[in-house]
């Protein structure tokens, strides 16, 4: 099985651009969709994006995904951030015998 | 609006087993297009797949917890179940059902969660 690495934690004022880093350690992470949560205290996840860079309704055009064949890696970036943007994050693929895995998930602090 | 809801004992004794239902409603579980999941989180954590079943039966569960896992389905009741057996503390965790895009494997829809302590 493939494991899917976060940095731990970022932090940024309100207003900057945040980019949430996700590398899979084997298999390529182009070969199957990469989806985005946001975890506030509390709460259930709920999808921020999803298909390695689609926005559900509902979700503000400032979250937006890539990939990122050259370092394997997906990343999610919030930009014009918000307090209410303080959450975990975490990034979640699968593989071919359709095992999923998440991500260990990144604490973004807004200063 | 679909929505999950998960039922169970609170509190379970280290190596019994523990038992989750998963009611959905709103929409119907024999859909060809989704699979139903379970994750957990253990306090303060990060979540974990455990594994995921299809309307049909087949299921998909996480290789580390293959040997203890078991999910099933009722289609007539809209509901699906988790046993996890010979449990210990560290199955201490908030257990989440969910459903799954079959496409892309979207978790699109999640129960609230519900905490499960292992402790005699």
């Amino acid at each position: 099985n493939f494991m899917l690495t976060q940095p731990h934690s970022v932090s940024e004022s309100p207003g900057k651009t945040v980019t949430i880093s996700c590398t899979r350690s084997s298999g390529s992470i182009a070969s199957n969709y990469v989806q985005w949560y946001q975890q506030r205290p509390g709460s259930s996840p709920t999808t921020v994006i999803y298909e390695d860079n689609q926005r559900p309704s509902g979700v503000p055009d400032r979250f937006s995904g890539s990939i990122d064949s050259s370092s394997n890696s997906a990343s999610l970036t919030i930009s014009g951030l918000k307090t209410e943007d303080e959450a975990d994050y975490y990034c979640q693929s699968y593989d071919s015998s359709n095992h999923d895995v998440f991500g260990t998930g990144t604490k973004v602090t807004v200063l | 609006q679909l929505q999950l809801q998960e039922s169970g004992p609170g509190l379970v004794k280290p190596s019994e087993t523990l038992s989750l239902t998963c009611t959905v409603s709103g929409g119907s579980i024999s859909s060809s297009s989704y699979y139903w999941g379970w994750i957990r989180q253990p306090p303060g954590k990060g979540l974990e797949w455990i594994g995921s079943i299809y309307y049909s039966g087949s299921t998909y569960y996480n290789p580390s917890l293959k040997s203890r896992v078991t999910i099933s389905v009722d289609t007539s009741k809209n509901q699906f179940s988790l046993k996890l057996s010979s449990v210990t503390a560290a199955d201490t965790a908030v257990y989440y059902c969910a459903r799954l895009k079959v496409a892309a494997h979207n978790f699109d829809y999640w129960g609230q969660g519900t905490l499960v302590t292992v402790s005699s």
